[in-house]
């Protein structure tokens, strides 16, 4: 069965550092999602992105986050200058359809920031 | 937006059924069901698109309201595997996706 896979599954980094986080969707899939669950807690949407472009974001999603296909397979997830608050795990999403028929996540990276 | 899932949590024994209540303050699309086990991604589990539709698999089965914005998953005779967190997802007019509030599921032998 075909699915998301996330990498790394673990990052610690320190307060301030850069991190990316990286994503390989479905290879038929053309609409991607980061998601984002600090520990115990809802799972939050961050952006959406189709077509090379950001299809929404939400209030999470400032200046410090940015997404990018920088090629035909990955989709990536930096974040600038990390705080303590961006510890959660991140899941990336791929859907076929704008309109989800369900979501397919991988597996999460989780985030720790010292 | 986001939706409000109750309760938000509840213990069972292997056997017994329980009902996880989805409610929007926005008129919905869609539905969907996922579980998620402990450190692992939620995982799609069925998707409602019209008001008044019903589904399921197994024991695991779906309604959705759509006069009231509501949904609601059933689980008939649990078993330990149903263990996790429950969440809806809607999906409103302005296809805009948010989960729920989450319900934590314990099945106990």
């Amino acid at each position: 069965e075909p699915e998301v896979t996330q990498t790394p599954s673990h990052q610690v980094t320190q307060m301030g550092q850069e991190v990316i986080l990286r994503c390989v969707p479905i290879s038929n899939h053309l609409y991607f999602y980061w998601y984002r669950q600090i520990l115990g807690q809802k799972v939050e949407f961050l952006v959406s992105f189709y077509n090379n472009e950001i299809s929404e974001k939400s209030e999470i999603f400032d200046d410090q986050f940015s997404v990018e296909r920088p090629d035909g397979s990955n989709f990536t997830l930096k974040i600038r200058s990390t705080k303590l608050e961006d510890s959660a795990m991140y899941f990336c999403a791929s859907t076929e359809t704008v309109t989800p028929l369900g979501y397919t996540f991988g597996s999460g990276t989780r985030l720790t920031v010292v | 937006q986001q939706p409000v899932q109750s309760p938000q949590a509840v213990i069972l024994r292997e056997g017994e059924d329980a009902v996880i209540n989805c409610s929007s303050s926005k008129a919905l699309y869609s539905v969907h069901w996922y579980r998620q086990k402990h450190g692992e991604a939620p995982v799609f589990l069925m998707i409602l698109l019209k008001g008044g539709e019903q589904k399921g698999h197994d024991k695991i089965s779906a309604s959705f309201n759509e006069k009231k914005q509501q949904s609601s998953l059933y689980l008939t005779a649990s078993q330990l595997s149903y263990s996790g967190t429950y969440f809806c997802g809607t999906e409103n007019t302005g296809n805009q996706f948010y989960f729920g509030t989450g319900t934590s599921l314990t099945v106990i032998p």
